[in-house]
């Protein structure tokens, strides 16, 4: 059975720190991984997307590593600023079928002042 | 990017009515959305897979009478909740798929009946 692990599932740090976020994967054949991120009462914004090849991507203060052979990927978030504080969502796809991937249930991230 | 809009983004009904969900893509054609519900603090839950032209294909657990699916355009999928009750209270998200690795989500629709 396909599953998305994330950890943790919460986290609290102060503003202008560093964190990184944590996805395990057993999808298999892997097609790509996307980490979004959730507002509260938003929908998912994409941050970044990731296939076999790559290990690394960032996007501004987001960068996003991905480990193929261990099936592990980390959001790393740097110098945080309250606009932050959302959900991070880990979502990975297989190939091949009807393409419906795989959602991770969610870092919940809370940047304080 | 790609842009999905849903409408409402709010509705408020009473016990047995039926609420509809629009989900459009704005500047692109979907050949499938996708719908999605989601408790509060839990992650997105698949519900059912939209297709252009073709009956929705629903996820195990998900009533087809009560969540009524119709794509009927490449750009429109709606979501009926018929016969609403308080515990399809939630939170309902749609994508559309721009291609094979791509999805883009609509902005939500929060639904609460009374």
């Amino acid at each position: 059975k396909n599953q998305v692990e994330q950890s943790p599932q919460s986290l609290i740090i102060l503003e202008g720190k560093n964190c990184t976020l944590q996805c395990n994967y057993t999808v298999s054949p892997f097609s790509n991984l996307r980490w979004y991120k959730q507002d509260t009462g938003r929908g998912p914004v994409s941050l970044t997307i990731m296939t076999f090849s790559e290990n690394t991507k960032s996007n501004g203060r987001y960068t996003a590593t991905l480990d193929a052979d261990t099936k592990q990927s980390s959001l790393h978030i740097t110098a945080s600023q309250l606009s932050d504080s959302a959900s991070y969502i880990c979502v990975v796809s297989g190939r091949g079928g009807s393409y419906i991937p795989t959602f991770g249930r969610g870092t919940s991230l809370i940047v304080h002042p | 990017g790609a842009v999905v809009s849903q409408h409402p983004s709010r509705v408020i009904c009473k016990s047995g009515t039926s609420v509809k969900i629009e989900c459009r893509s704005l500047d692109f054609q979907a050949t499938t959305m996708f719908w999605y519900r989601q408790f509060p603090k839990q992650s997105l839950m698949l519900m059912a897979t939209s297709n252009e032209g073709s009956k929705a294909t629903y996820e195990q657990g998900v009533e087809k009478d009560k969540f009524l699916i119709n794509h009927a355009s490449l750009t429109l999928s709606t979501l009926t909740v018929t016969s609403a009750h308080p515990e399809d209270s939630s939170f309902y998200i749609c994508s559309a798929r721009l291609n094979t690795d791509t999805q883009y989500f609509g902005p939500g629709t929060r639904l609460t009946v009374l």
